[in-house]
Parts: structure tokens; C-alpha cells; sequence
């Protein structure tokens, strides 16, 4: 699996757009890029996957450059219950190796 | 579709005990791995199930083990309780197809607290 680089932590406001950036210079061509949301105390919550270019749903977007080296999962007008810590993943699902390796996150901290 | 879900949420235990904890999977999902988190070490892989079978296995002593049974329910087992192992237990599943957009699925976790 592809290794990550996210910033630690991170300050918003609320209303605010949140763009957390997420390294990953090793990113397999097979490979997707998935984020997820976690709340203390309780399991990560699935937000969005991509391949390339942009992603859109109801919660978030995630931007992908060409050269795939590198991804933004964007946070339109943040509230206070954005606040939480969020992981990026990078890495191809087989039969071998179907686990999750989760880096340290970037704590998002929103204000009102 | 309902959520994973696990047994129980919280736990005390004391050292030299052994736990047992369950995860029901979202239906149809075929795929359970079990994960635990620390303050210290974030999120660590444990193992994964599939169709009753062990397929993957993380760094963990032997004193942690799985089984999943034919409805795809799993249960792990820590035997032997270290202070070491209170932890948040978590549980994801998936539909375990092997491709790469498979995406796994959390429950809530359990606390176990060893005293």
C-alpha cells in the first residue's frame, strides 16, 4: 500500500471550505484514493473514493492532478460537527491484501 | 441496509482474562476484518475473514484470534488480557469481492478497558 503525508491538524471556521491535501508519491496505477471521517470513539466513516480527476457527492469532494501524486478531499461550508479526524488511504484491494492501513490523520478543528 | 454492528460496546475486564467480542456485518457482506486502535499506535490491521476462512493477518500475538461463522457474524478473542490491550475494537466489513473499490465499512467499535 501506498504510503501517505497528511498534515496534522488543520483550523477552520464554520461556513468555511476545507481542502485537506494528502501526499501519497508512490500511488500504484491500480490504485484508489479513499478518505474517511472518524469521530472519537467510534469507527471511521466512509466519505468519498476516486480514481482521477474529481469526485463529487452529497458530503465532500475529492480532487485528483493527472499525475495522481497527491489528492484533495474538499469540505464545503464546515460546521462543528466537521470536527474530526480525517484519513486518506491509497491502495489496490486483492485477495491477499484486503486491509486498510491508516496513517495518523489530520485533525480537522472547526470554530464557530 | 442496516450498519455493522458489535458486542457490546463497552467492557471491563481484568488482567489474565480473556474476551470475547461479535460483529455483525452489513448483509451480503462476505468480508470482516477487525482492527484496533490506541492512543499510541492509531489504527492497526488485526485480520480478516472471509467466507469462514482467515485470509489476511496483521502483526498480533497469538493470543489474538477470529473465527467467522457461516452467516458471515465473526467473533475475536484476546485470551491471556494485558493491560497493554485495552484498546477500541473496531469492525469493518465489505462485500470482499477483491476489487479495488471495495470499501469497508466501520460499526461503532468496542471499548475494552483492562484493569
Amino acid at each position: 500500500l501506498a504510503k501517505t503525508t497528511q498534515p496534522i491538524s488543520m483550523d477552520s471556521y464554520e461556513g468555511q471550505e476545507v481542502n485537506i491535501t494528502c501526499s501519497h508519491n508512490n500511488i500504484a496505477t491500480n490504485d484508489y484514493i479513499t478518505w474517511y471521517q472518524q469521530f472519537p470513539s467510534q469507527g471511521p466513516r466512509f466519505i468519498i473514493q476516486g480514481y482521477k480527476t474529481k469526485v463529487t457527492n452529497e458530503v465532500a469532494s475529492l480532487f485528483i492532478p493527472a499525475d495522481r501524486k497527491s489528492s484533495t478531499l474538499s469540505l464545503p461550508r464546515v460546521s462543528l460537527s466537521d470536527t474530526a479526524v480525517y484519513y486518506c488511504l491509497v491502495g489496490s484491494r486483492d485477495g491477499a491484501t484486503n486491509k486498510l492501513i491508516f496513517g495518523t490523520g489530520t485533525l480537522l478543528a472547526v470554530q464557530p | 441496509k442496516a450498519g455493522v454492528t458489535q458486542t457490546p460496546r463497552y467492557l471491563i475486564k481484568t488482567r489474565g482474562q480473556q474476551v470475547t467480542l461479535s460483529c455483525s456485518p452489513i448483509s451480503g457482506h462476505r468480508s470482516v476484518s477487525w482492527y484496533q486502535q490506541t492512543p499510541g499506535q492509531g489504527l492497526q490491521f488485526l485480520f480478516e475473514y472471509f467466507s469462514e476462512t482467515q485470509r489476511n493477518k496483521g502483526n498480533f500475538p497469538g493470543r489474538f484470534s477470529g473465527r467467522q461463522f457461516s452467516n458471515s457474524r465473526s467473533e475475536m478473542n484476546v485470551s491471556t488480557l494485558e493491560l497493554g490491550d485495552s484498546a477500541l475494537y473496531l469492525c469493518a466489513s465489505s462485500p470482499g469481492l477483491a476489487l479495488s473499490t471495495d470499501t469497508q465499512y466501520f460499526g461503532p467499535g468496542t471499548r475494552l478497558t483492562v484493569l
